[in-house]
C-alpha cells in the first residue's frame, strides 16, 4: 500500500465549531507532516511528527492542534478557526532520515479542502 | 536555509509545442530535487525527482528534467504539450539537514492554447 489517505475530502465549518482532519498511511513511515496550501500558493509546512513525537511546529496558531496517536495516523484538530484559515490541508509521510545526506521522499495525500464561514 | 525560485508565474503554450519550466534552488549541501504538478482542486502529483546519478531525469507523462549543479537549476521540459498538461507546477528541494523539510518554489501556472 503506497497511499496516504485523508478524510474528509471537503469540510465546511463555522468559526465556533470544533472539527478534525484525519490522515492515514500504511507504508511503515515514521515521519508525518501537515501542510497548508492557500489558493495559487505553494504548500507551507505546519507540523512534522517523527516517531509519533512533534519535532517541528512552524509557529502555527494554537487553534490548530496536531495529534499522532500511532505510527499510521495523524490528526489535525481545529477549533475557533478564522475565515483566512480556509485552504487545502495536505498530509504527507516519509521514512525518518537517519544519517547525513539522507533525505527521504515525502508521499502526499489528496488533501482536505477546508472552508471556514 | 534552502530556497527555490520559479521565475515564471505564468506560461502560455500552444498544444503540441514544447514546454520548459525554470527552477533555481539554493541549498548548501547535496540537493534532492522534485517537480510536482497540481490540477485545479487536486492534490500534488510527483512528476519526477533527482537524488543522484544521471543528471537527466525521466518522469511520468512524458516530462524530463535536467539537473545542472553549476547553474543551481533543475528545469522541467516536455517536447509536446497536451491540453491536459494545463496545471500548476511546483519545483521543490528536500533538505535532510532541516528535519527532512521540503521547500517549494512559488509555482508556475501553465495554460495550454488549442
Amino acid at each position: 500500500d503506497t497511499e496516504v489517505t485523508q478524510t474528509p475530502k471537503h469540510l465546511v465549518m463555522g468559526m465556533t465549531n470544533k472539527k478534525s482532519l484525519k490522515c492515514e498511511q500504511h507504508m511503515g513511515h515514521r515521519a508525518m507532516y501537515w501542510y497548508k496550501q492557500k489558493a495559487k500558493k505553494p504548500p507551507e509546512l505546519m507540523f512534522v511528527y517523527s516517531y509519533e513525537k512533534l519535532s517541528i511546529n512552524e509557529s502555527v496558531p494554537s487553534r490548530f492542534s496536531p495529534e499522532c496517536p500511532n505510527s499510521s495516523l495523524l490528526n489535525l484538530h481545529l477549533h475557533a478557526l478564522q475565515p483566512e484559515d480556509s485552504a487545502l490541508y495536505l498530509c504527507a509521510s516519509s521514512q525518518v532520515s537517519i544519517g547525513k545526506s539522507s533525505y527521504n521522499e515525502q508521499f502526499f495525500g489528496p488533501g482536505t479542502r477546508l472552508t471556514v464561514l | 536555509a534552502q530556497s527555490v525560485t520559479q521565475p515564471d508565474i505564468h506560461i502560455t503554450v500552444s498544444e503540441g509545442a514544447s514546454l520548459e519550466l525554470r527552477c533555481n534552488y539554493s541549498y548548501g549541501a547535496t540537493p534532492y530535487l522534485f517537480w510536482y504538478v497540481q490540477s485545479p482542486g487536486q492534490g500534488l502529483q510527483l512528476l519526477l525527482k533527482y537524488f543522484s546519478g544521471d543528471t537527466l531525469v525521466q518522469g511520468i507523462k512524458g516530462f524530463e528534467a535536467e539537473f545542472k549543479r553549476s547553474q543551481s537549476s533543475f528545469n522541467l521540459r516536455k517536447p509536446s504539450v497536451h491540453w491536459s498538461d494545463a496545471a500548476e507546477y511546483f519545483c521543490a528541494v528536500g533538505a535532510w539537514a532541516a528535519g527532512n523539510k521540503l521547500t517549494f518554489g512559488g509555482g508556475t501556472r501553465v495554460l495550454v492554447k488549442p
